[in-house]
């Protein structure tokens, strides 16, 4: 089955630590996407690759990062500089002749 | 600031009416816009798109229409059914990137 798989699906992250998003896809689309939806918020885009081993940051970049190291691949690391990291993530992808996202199923990350 | 904005947070709707759903932009550059279905923890599912050559787009229950003079555009589900409830997302695009609107939660009453 063609798709795109978000890991792990809920995540929990102490006070100064750095947690990866993973986000792998099958269905060999170039464009790979990261979003972040908070409460009663629309979609906000964190960071966007077009592709492999570039990448683009979106309105909301601060305390994030990522790497587009494989075409199948966008992680997306939380670091410690986001002080406010609890909100569900959403990866999506995007084939070249293709005016639409396809999304992953989220991860919820939550701070302890 | 938000290009793109859905103004109404929710909609209530009796099985069987029609639902409309309604978006607001303000870049005249963006040239193709998007409706997305969502459930809580999932992520958005694709559901209709149009052109901005195009004024209407129609998909089984689903129309889109887009007015560019006014810059808006709505999403028309006849007839509305239980399985609709959800919350929906309008997006639009120009090049590679994507913006969303901040929804809106669609309850279809049995």
């Amino acid at each position: 089955d063609g798709g795109i798989t978000q890991s792990p699906k809920y995540l929990f992250r102490k006070e100064g630590q750095n947690v990866t998003l993973s986000c792998e896809q099958n269905l060999n689309h170039d464009a790979m996407y990261w979003y972040r939806q908070d409460p009663g918020q629309g979609l906000r885009l964190i960071y966007y690759s077009q592709i492999v081993n570039d990448f683009q940051k979106g309105d909301i970049a601060e305390g994030y990062s990522v790497s587009r190291e494989k075409k199948e691949s966008f992680p997306l690391t939380v670091t410690s500089a986001q002080k406010n990291p609890t909100a569900f993530y959403l990866c999506a992808s995007r084939g070249q002749a293709l005016e639409k996202l396809f999304f992953g199923s989220g991860t919820q990350l939550s701070v302890l | 600031d938000q290009q793109v904005k859905q103004n109404s947070p929710s909609l209530s709707v009796q099985e069987g009416r029609i639902s409309i759903l309604n978006c607001d932009y303000t870049n005249s550059m963006f040239d193709y816009f998007l409706w997305y279905k969502k459930y809580p923890a999932e992520g958005p599912t694709f559901l209709i798109s149009i052109s901005s050559i195009k004024d209407k787009n129609e998909d089984g229950r689903f129309t889109v229409f887009l007015n560019k003079s006014a810059k808006h555009l709505s999403l028309h589900i006849v007839p509305s059914q239980p399985g609709d409830s959800a919350v929906y997302f309008c997006a639009a695009s120009t090049g590679n990137q994507f913006y969303f609107g901040t929804g809106t939660s669609l309850t279809v009453i049995p």
